[in-house]
């Protein structure tokens, strides 16, 4: 079973910034942190993943709160092609699987 | 950009018959799965492989089989398939990091497969 908690759906508006929430609760202290999102139609792709510190990418930033029982993927300004689902994973297991989950399912408004 | 491909995009085809979905890479990496996922819903594991000769199960019990005898070609067959193997089939692939929790999977662009 998925490791992870998120809405279902979350709506924005265009150019607005964007937080999505995610909980982890049973966190390990090894278990990285990964989000992907899916395109509709598309396969998943890869957007940021972290440990304990904060990271950025020219895609996102990922906030990771302190006791790591849960992160923020943060879009700065969301455009039209930002609608996807994206999905909050934790790596479980000796050979590292990705558990997804439902994910959420961002809606960006015009 | 990921180099990874999905053939074919679609597949429409009548209970009994043999498929095989082909999946390849072209950026060396030496793990490769398979996903199911059916519509609004999430992605399951059905087979994964280490490398050349390597193929093992997923968490997900799938009645398809698998081969890898290229790096670069990952193969998933349907012997004989039924209405049940309905389903969007996404492959992905990553390269090996010792450790494996930091890995990105890159995915193709799924084969939407319907058996009547």
């Amino acid at each position: 079973d998925a490791k992870t908690t998120q809405p279902n759906s979350m709506e924005s508006n265009e150019e607005e910034p964007v937080h999505l929430p995610c909980n982890h609760s049973t966190i390990s202290g090894t278990d990285y942190i990964h989000w992907y999102r899916q395109l509709p139609s598309q396969g998943p792709e890869y957007v940021i993943h972290g440990l304990t510190s904060n990271v950025n990418n020219r895609m996102a930033s990922l906030a990771i709160a302190e006791d790591r029982k849960s992160s923020t993927l943060i879009l700065h300004r969301a455009t039209l092609r930002d609608a996807a689902v994206y999905y909050c994973i934790l790596t479980e297991g000796s050979n590292y699987q990705l558990i997804w989950g439902a994910g959420t399912k961002l809606i960006i408004k015009p | 950009e990921a180099d990874i491909y999905q053939t074919p995009r679609y597949l429409v085809i009548g209970t009994g018959k043999k498929i095989t979905l082909e999946c390849s890479q072209t950026m060396g990496h030496d793990k490769m799965y398979w996903y199911q996922q059916d519509p609004g819903m999430e992605l399951h594991l059905i087979h994964y492989s280490y490398g050349v000769n390597s193929t093992e199960k997923g968490d997900l019990s799938s009645e398809s089989t698998v081969s890898r005898i290229r790096t670069e070609h990952f193969p998933l067959t349907l012997e004989s398939a039924r209405p049940s193997h309905t389903s969007q089939y996404l492959c992905a692939s990553s390269e090996f990091r010792a450790g494996g929790r930091t890995e990105t999977q890159y995915f193709g662009p799924g084969t939407r497969l319907l058996v009547l």
